[in-house]
């Protein structure tokens, strides 16, 4: 009964291939994100999602393509690799705390993509 | 946006005491939050401020100054389990969490 759940752990693929990630929360809430820790650790965020709206950074290339088929569901579609796109992805969830504007993250485990 | 500014690196010794600060620079503010990630593991909540103040959980604390855009974790009677990153956050008018580049924290025997 994991809450945030993440597939493939472990993607190694060749540049120029197309691949995707995909994640499923069964906590009910409401925002789905994916953020990008690189090797320096460093977490960014590349999209926040929920059923209105669809936020993207601006510093994402548009080769990275969230696709959310229902509210549960966040799967990210990367196209054309290259080797830069070597890191861990994470997949997270929330629900905003209508009272005190609380935003926390449940995080899943983790997909560590390799581009050879 | 948001600028988030951490230590990277702080060692320790099991059972001392150590702060962990944080300075941040937000458009709007919805909450200074802390996260622990061990090594190739997934970040876990630990803690969150939205007022001014210290948040008291265990032996792990917040402090947060909002006019100072300053916070700290304060981890206590320190374990060797307590290694591990530590990561700063916050969100600002938009709610979505950004973070810090993390501090990894080091206890030694």
């Amino acid at each position: 009964d994991t809450a945030v759940s993440q597939t493939p752990k472990y993607l190694v693929t060749q540049m120029g291939n197309d691949k995707s990630i995909k994640c499923e929360q069964n906590l009910g809430h409401d925002t789905m994100y994916w953020y990008k820790q690189d090797s320096k650790k460093f977490l960014k965020i590349m999209f926040s999602y929920n059923n209105k709206e669809l936020i993207i950074n601006e510093t994402v290339p548009n080769r990275f393509s969230p696709k959310s088929p229902d509210k549960a569901h966040l799967n990210l579609h990367i196209n054309s690799l290259e080797l830069g796109d070597s890191a861990v992805y994470f997949c997270a969830s929330s629900r905003i705390s209508l009272t005190s504007g609380a935003n926390v993250l449940t995080f899943g485990a983790g997909s560590r993509l390799t581009v050879l | 946006g948001q600028n988030i500014d951490q230590p990277t690196e702080m060692t320790a010794t099991e059972g001392a005491i150590v702060q962990i600060n944080c300075t941040y620079q937000t458009s709007g503010f919805n909450g200074l939050f802390w996260y622990q990630q061990h090594a190739g593991e997934a970040p876990t909540f630990l803690s969150y401020n939205v007022l001014d103040g210290l948040e008291e959980k265990g032996r792990f604390s917040s402090f947060l100054s909002r006019s100072k855009g300053y916070s700290y974790l304060l981890l206590k009677e320190l374990q060797m389990k307590d290694s591990a990153s530590y990561l700063c956050s916050t969100s600002g008018g938009s709610y979505i969490p950004t973070f810090g580049r993390g501090t990894s924290l080091i206890v030694h025997p």
